[in-house]
């Protein structure tokens, strides 16, 4: 089973800013079965890519996902006050979904 | 618009069981593999339960394998799990999921989620 490792743990940045979070695997997974999803305070999580580069129907062009193998990316180009949330990463492998631990993006 | 409502989330004692309701609406439930995913308050996301179209497959985090039993009736847009032997561990908002198929054909993300119903496992 493929353990995510998300990094960092908390990105404090300004509005405007770049936001770059990242998913390790401890094993290589299918680029087809990588995900990223944002969640806000009491709210449910919303799919933002899918395939690892494929940004779900809806989502801003700022949201962008990139990598492969054990590496994969969330960028955020520009951050809108909207954004500041918590990011988590997502595979399915082994018959098993598991999710990383999530990356907070912070208004600093 | 799709729309997944979770109900029958309480308080349980330890040992306890409950069982989750999720009413789909706005796309055709029997085409799709649904999923339970659980949130513990505070903390990140665990996936729980995953059943395929025609209920024909069904997959178990090891948390909860022999504990837990997803179900689906397709009559009546409607997914379940019946949670057994219920534990501290087991306290989270239980999210339900519609699951989309990939380029490989294969159901491995979730993109629509309910609002979630919270199970509490306390004496």
């Amino acid at each position: 089973e493929s353990v995510l490792t998300q990094s960092p743990g908390t990105l404090s940045l300004s509005p405007g800013e770049r936001a770059t979070l990242s998913c390790r695997a401890s094993q290589s997974v299918s680029s087809s079965y990588l995900a990223w999803y944002q969640q806000k305070p009491g709210q449910a999580p919303r799919l933002l890519i899918y395939g690892a580069s494929s940004r779900a129907t809806g989502i801003p062009d700022r949201f962008s996902g990139s990598g492969s193998g054990t590496d994969f990316t969330l960028t955020i180009s520009r951050l809108e006050p909207e954004d500041f949330a918590v990011y988590y990463c997502q595979q399915f492998g082994s018959s098993q979904w598991t999710f990383g631990q999530g990356t907070k993006v912070e208004i600093k | 618009e799709v729309q997944l409502l979770e109900s029958g989330g309480g308080l349980v004692q330890p040992g306890g069981s409950l069982r989750l309701s999720c009413a789909a609406s706005g796309f055709t439930f029997s085409s799709y593999a649904m999923s339970w995913v659980r949130q513990a308050p505070g903390k990140g996301l665990e996936w729980v339960s995953t059943i395929s179209v025609s209920a024909a497959t069904t997959y178990y985090a090891d948390s909860v394998k022999g504990r837990f039993t997803i179900s689906r009736d397709d009559s009546k847009n409607t997914l379940y799990v019946q949670m057994n032997r219920l534990r501290a561990e087991d306290t989270a908002v239980y999210y339900c999921a519609k699951q989309e198929f990939d380029t490989t054909g294969f159901y491995s993300y979730f993109d629509y989620w309910g609002q979630g119903t919270l199970v509490t496992v306390s004496s």
